[in-house]
């Protein structure tokens, strides 16, 4: 089946420095891709949806200075958190959409486990 | 505003046992369902699915009920077995309008030996 992979699975870096996620999309061309965001004990929420080739539409309360997000390609997409505070820890998760099935095509990533100290 | 709920934190079952996870929604445009397995330090896995053209989806030991009039969804895993110990979430989306999954905040399951 259709598979996102996603790098690293957990990182810790220290407070001020940035950190990037990937997520690949091994066997199909996702034009747009999601990333989710889940502190502890809450849902994940959706933060920003990015689409191949142009700027990545941010979910209200998310900063896109903070949080870029970089889709140069139909198989990866980028998440660079900038400026990492002990706040931005959290779980970070990619899915796209897969082409070909329809309304209901969708995988996930494996998730980064980011922790900021 | 959280449009999927998952209203029990937490669920203990005996081995064998059937094993029942309730999601609730509120957004009545909400047309695909979908419950995913989560153990700690993981990305979700996909367990099952379900559009709204349907009200029952069976795919071996785990069975998911849509009832759309009371906007509830509920995963059946029978019988339950340990390594079903993880954190369950309910998801779902308006494939009409948008791509966007809104999550439950998830149950965690615990199979007793």
């Amino acid at each position: 089946g259709a598979v996102v992979s996603q790098h690293p699975s957990w990182v810790i870096c220290k407070s001020g420095t940035s950190v990037k996620i990937e997520c690949r999309s091994l066997d199909f061309q996702a034009t747009t891709m999601f990333w989710y965001r889940q502190f502890p004990k809450q849902s994940l929420m959706l933060m920003a949806t990015s689409n191949e080739g142009s700027k990545a539409t941010y979910e209200q309360g998310v900063e896109k200075d903070k949080f870029l997000i970089n889709h140069a390609s139909l198989t990866l997409s980028t998440l660079t958190v900038t400026s990492a505070h002990p706040e931005d820890s959290s779980f970070y998760i990619c899915s796209a959409r897969v082409p070909g099935q329809g309304a209901y095509g969708y995988t996930f990533g494996s998730g980064t486990r980011l922790t900021v100290v | 505003d959280q449009q999927v709920k998952q209203n029990s934190p937490s669920l203990s079952v005996q081995e064998g046992r059937i094993s029942i996870l309730n999601c609730d929604y509120t957004n009545s445009m909400f047309d695909y369902f979908l419950w995913y397995k989560k153990y700690p330090a993981e990305g979700p896995t996909f367990l099952i699915s379900i559009s709204s053209i349907k009200d029952k989806n069976e795919d071996g030991r785990f069975t998911v009920f849509l009832n759309k009039s009371a906007k509830h969804l509920s995963l059946h895993i029978v019988p339950s077995q340990p390594g079903d110990s993880a954190v369950y979430f309910c998801a779902a989306s308006d494939t009409f309008t948008g791509n966007q999954f809104y999550f439950g905040t998830g149950t965690s399951l615990t199979v007793i030996p």
